[in-house]
């Protein structure tokens, strides 16, 4: 099982919004509506944004959103602000019942 | 409070084992499905494996990588979740993560631990 694809590195200003895109195939993103995003800081454990492609857990901003289409799934940050800075990583899950990563962003805040 | 804490790590020579065990508390354990990820240093997450309930018989699944060497197993009376992992390779070395699975699919990782270390290398 290939990761999905992310792009490497996203950036943006404080207050400008950002998209991740994450790219899999028909039989993992696009199998199921089990799209997650992960954000985590330097030496933590990542922590849960969005799951099950567009809801997000309490607790999470709703400057956070997720979309899919097809075989790529998305990662909206509004109002960028500078805590947002970190890695993101979606997740899916696959008919082969595995779950497969994504191969990670970097977000910068400029 | 949700916590899932994992201890064992360490180093070990390649060809050899190791076991991690992950402690949960402030929640039901023996209703959730729970899974392992790993991050070996310097790089992107890699999903491990699953274990079910007891009500799906405790079944689990494996990445491709680790089929036929780790082996998930769970003891819903110790709340305790673990990760045997034999014949282990250089390219095993990573941060181990409990994590347990969340949603009315299990479908996402809600909660993860704080990681523990396994370096394999001669």
């Amino acid at each position: 099982q290939s990761a999905l694809t992310q792009p490497a590195s996203v950036s943006g200003s404080p207050g400008q919004s950002i998209t991740i895109s994450c790219t899999g195939t028909s039989t993992d993103v696009g199998a199921y509506n089990y799209v997650s995003w992960y954000q985590q800081h330097p030496g933590k454990a990542p922590k849960v944004m969005i799951y099950d492609v567009s809801n997000r857990p309490s607790g999470v901003f709703y400057r956070f959103s997720g979309s899919k289409s097809g075989n790529t799934a998305s990662l909206t940050i509004s109002g960028l602000q500078a805590e947002d800075e970190a890695d993101y990583y979606c997740s899916s899950y696959t008919i082969s019942n595995t779950y497969v990563f994504g191969t990670g962003t970097k977000v910068t805040v400029l | 409070e949700v916590q899932v804490v994992e201890s064992g790590g360490g180093l070990v020579q390649p060809g050899g084992s190791l076991r991690l065990s992950c402690t949960a508390s402030g929640f039901t354990f023996s209703d959730h499905y729970m899974d392992w990820v790993r991050q070996a240093p310097g790089k992107g997450l890699e999903w491990v494996g699953r274990i079910r309930n007891k009500v799906y018989s405790s079944t689990t699944e494996y990445a491709a990588s680790v089929e036929g060497r780790f082996s998930i197993s769970r003891d819903d009376s110790k709340n305790s979740l673990y990760l045997q992992m034999n014949s282990l390779r250089t390219e095993d070395t990573a941060v181990y993560y409990c994590a347990r699975a969340g949603g009315r699919y299990n479908s996402y990782f809600d909660y993860w631990g704080q990681g523990a270390l396994v370096t394999v290398s001669s």
